[in-house]
């Protein structure tokens, strides 16, 4: 149940693009299509962004999109925002009923 | 809207017990898993605990396992999570979260559990 591997940092110019990348094991994320992301303001609750790899709730944006390749998945934010400014967790299901979070990746809007 | 309050946090010392609760409303406990998700102070989330509706089928991490017991009383719409043997790397705000499609989509605003002698 190792942490799935996120870049501990990214940035952007408001309007431009960011994009976070999600680095797991077959067993995770190669295996299965339970890849959710989440959004965290300081001292807030995380908010669910995307599920099921690129599937967005209810409410968020399409500024938001996920996407997968093998191992690796990824979140795109794009037209950068100050409100975008946060922390990113991306989460996978990893069999047997188990799931595993991101360590984590500052988003910071320059 | 989905609620979903926790509480039954607190400081304790190393070996020792707490039990905390999560009230959920808005929609019907039940009908959905239920998670626990923790975060220490300055670090990121860590999945806890799932427990399937049926109240008995219950999967934990393996950093918990043995410790931690997961339950749920739907009557109640009220989820529980029984600490046993408290270490002090499990200091953190603890979440408790909807499952839904693979997901975590409702989350309270946590208890805060501080184990320290």
């Amino acid at each position: 149940q190792s942490a799935l591997t996120q870049p501990p940092s990214a940035s952007g110019s408001p309007g431009q693009s960011v994009t976070i990348s999600c680095t797991g094991t077959s067993s995770d994320i190669g295996g299965h299509n339970y890849v959710s992301w989440y959004q965290q303001h300081p001292g807030k609750a995380p908010k669910l962004m995307i599920y099921e790899v690129s599937k967005r709730p209810s409410g968020v944006p399409n500024r938001f999109s996920g996407s997968k390749s093998g191992n690796t998945a990824s979140l795109t934010v794009s037209g950068l925002q100050a409100e975008d400014e946060a922390d990113y967790y991306c989460n996978s299901y990893a069999g047997s009923d188990i799931f595993v979070f991101g360590t984590g990746t500052k988003v910071t809007v320059l | 809207e989905v609620q979903v309050v926790e509480s039954g946090g607190g400081l304790v010392q190393p070996g020792g017990s707490l039990r905390l609760s999560c009230g959920v409303s808005g929609f019907t406990l039940s009908h959905y898993y239920m998670h626990w998700v923790r975060q220490a102070p300055g670090k990121g989330l860590v999945w806890v605990s799932q427990i399937k509706t049926d109240e008995s089928t219950t999967y934990y991490a393996d950093s918990v396992k043995g410790r931690f017991t997961i339950s749920r009383d739907n009557a109640k719409d009220t989820l529980y999570l029984q600490m046993n043997n408290l270490r002090v790397e499990d200091t953190a705000l603890y979440y408790c979260v909807r499952g839904w499609n693979g997901a975590f989509d409702g989350w309270g605003q946590g208890t805060t559990v501080t184990v320290s002698s």
